[in-house]
């Protein structure tokens, strides 16, 4: 089992609509996470941050944290076309990051 | 543009042949980390420093790769006898000693093999 697990995609949305983004993981001790956002032919860059379980909100974004069920999630309310990217998750541990695969995201207008 | 710089940001090169990529962190980052990133898949973790020791080298670095920091400032990446299997973007990333702080990440050196 891999050690971050997302649905690579592409998962197309029309704009205006929530786009819901999911990552499963395997290691019950990551106690928090990080949502990069990358778009094509760019590198990651950090979106939102989420420390505990329940939800953060930041502007059109909502991560959240379900730590019994090994879950983490992004939200994107009213989506724009400039949404449409690759969605990483990975724990925020101590040393490297350990990515999922991505999920990419196409918002239609 | 996150401060953190690479170069060269596109490399092609024979197979066989020898590269290097440079990557210059924020200044204040002691912790400097490397990563591989095929189509399709998010990035791999290669190597990371913290100040000019070299912490950590995943089972992907094989024998023909290798990577410094000498001063704790800039590091290099080499590649030698250079594979098709090595195309990929490499990114550099860097962050301060707190705890899990956050990662930047520079824009990548894309290589290609031909």
């Amino acid at each position: 089992q891999k050690e971050v697990e997302q649905n690579s995609g592409p998962l197309s949305v029309p704009e205006g609509a929530i786009a819901s983004l999911n990552c499963t993981y395997s290691d019950r001790g990551s106690q928090s996470f990080f949502w990069y956002r990358q778009y094509s032919g760019k590198s990651p860059e950090l979106i939102m941050s989420i420390y505990s379980n329940g939800d953060k909100e930041d502007g059109r974004f909502t991560a959240q944290l379900n730590k019994a069920s090994q879950y983490v999630s992004l939200l994107i309310r009213d989506s724009q076309p400039s949404d449409s990217a690759t969605y990483l998750c990975a724990p925020r541990g101590a040393q490297k990051l350990v990515f999922g695969q991505g999920t990419r995201l196409t918002i239609n207008p | 543009d996150t401060g953190v710089s690479q170069n060269p940001r596109h490399k092609i090169t024979k197979r066989g042949q020898n590269v290097t990529f440079r990557c210059d962190p924020i200044s204040e980052h002691n912790r400097l980390y490397w990563y591989r990133q095929t189509l399709g898949q998010g990035p791999e973790f290669l190597t990371y420093f913290q100040n000019e020791a070299q912490l950590e080298k995943s089972r992907l670095l094989s024998d023909r790769f290798s990577a410094e920091r000498p001063k704790g400032s800039f590091s290099t990446l080499e590649i030698q006898r250079t594979e098709q299997g090595d195309s990929a973007m490499y990114l550099c990333a860097t962050r301060t000693d707190m705890s899990a702080d956050t990662q930047y990440f520079g824009p990548g050196t894309r290589l290609t093999v031909l």
